[in-house]
């Protein structure tokens, strides 16, 4: 079984805080994303990742950054918090793009910065 | 960039059928996922299109044409399980980036 696992179900952060989540997997994909969700906009992709050390903007990379120094590993930071990145947090891998190749997604993180 | 549309709500009865449409406009293409999300869990894989044509797997179906952007989810026999959000998402070809459609929540009533 594929497992993407994130470090967190639920979060509570000041604004102002540094805040960093984490996502692991364990099944050698060479890429891993960040989606955020929120009501009535969907996912909408933060940053993604296609091989280590690599990373690419999504469509909303304002306000996060993120790291990548091991396959298996996908950090979102959030450099200064601030109570509009209020929202659920997902992290996804996925592998080739020359294979049928789903993305996986972990349990989520529910971030609340206040 | 991709832009993606599906409608935002759907209601259909315990034992229909019913489609739920999906149209994107890319810059690259490499494939278009479906994925099913219940309230309050992560999405879930349903199928997968990179060529023209339909895709089925049990009770679901995916059809892709390329040609026109366009794709659609059926889905047969409906139980009230079905209940949930259902995601189009594409796949652009360079860089294996998955876009998110908004979803389409559906409702099954008895």
């Amino acid at each position: 079984d594929v497992k993407v696992t994130q470090s967190s179900r639920y979060l509570v952060k000041r604004t102002g805080e540094k805040v960093f989540l984490e996502c692991v997997q364990d099944m050698d994909h060479e890429n891993m994303f960040w989606y955020r969700q929120d009501p009535g906009l969907g996912l909408r992709l933060i940053y993604f990742s296609y091989d280590v050390k690599m990373k690419e903007k999504g469509d909303i990379p304002e306000g996060y950054s993120v790291s990548r120094e091991k396959k298996e590993r996908f950090s979102l930071i959030l450099e200064s918090a601030s109570t509009n990145q209020t929202s659920m947090y997902l992290c996804a891998s996925g592998g080739d793009g020359a294979l049928n190749t789903e993305a996986f997604f972990g349990q989520g993180t529910r971030l609340t910065v206040v | 960039g991709q832009n993606i549309d599906q409608p935002t709500e759907m209601t259909a009865t315990e034992g229909a059928i019913v489609q739920i449409n999906c149209t994107y406009q890319t810059s690259g293409f490499n494939g278009l996922f479906w994925y099913q999300q219940h309230a309050a869990e992560a999405p879930t894989f349903l199928s997968y299109n990179v060529l023209d044509g339909l895709e089925e797997k049990g009770r679901f179906s995916s059809f892709l044409s390329r040609s026109k952007g366009y794709s659609y989810l059926l889905l047969k026999e409906l139980q009230m399980k079905d209940s949930a959000s259902y995601l189009c998402a594409v796949r652009d070809g360079r860089y294996q980036k998955v876009t998110f459609g908004t979803g389409t929540k559906l409702q099954v009533i008895p």
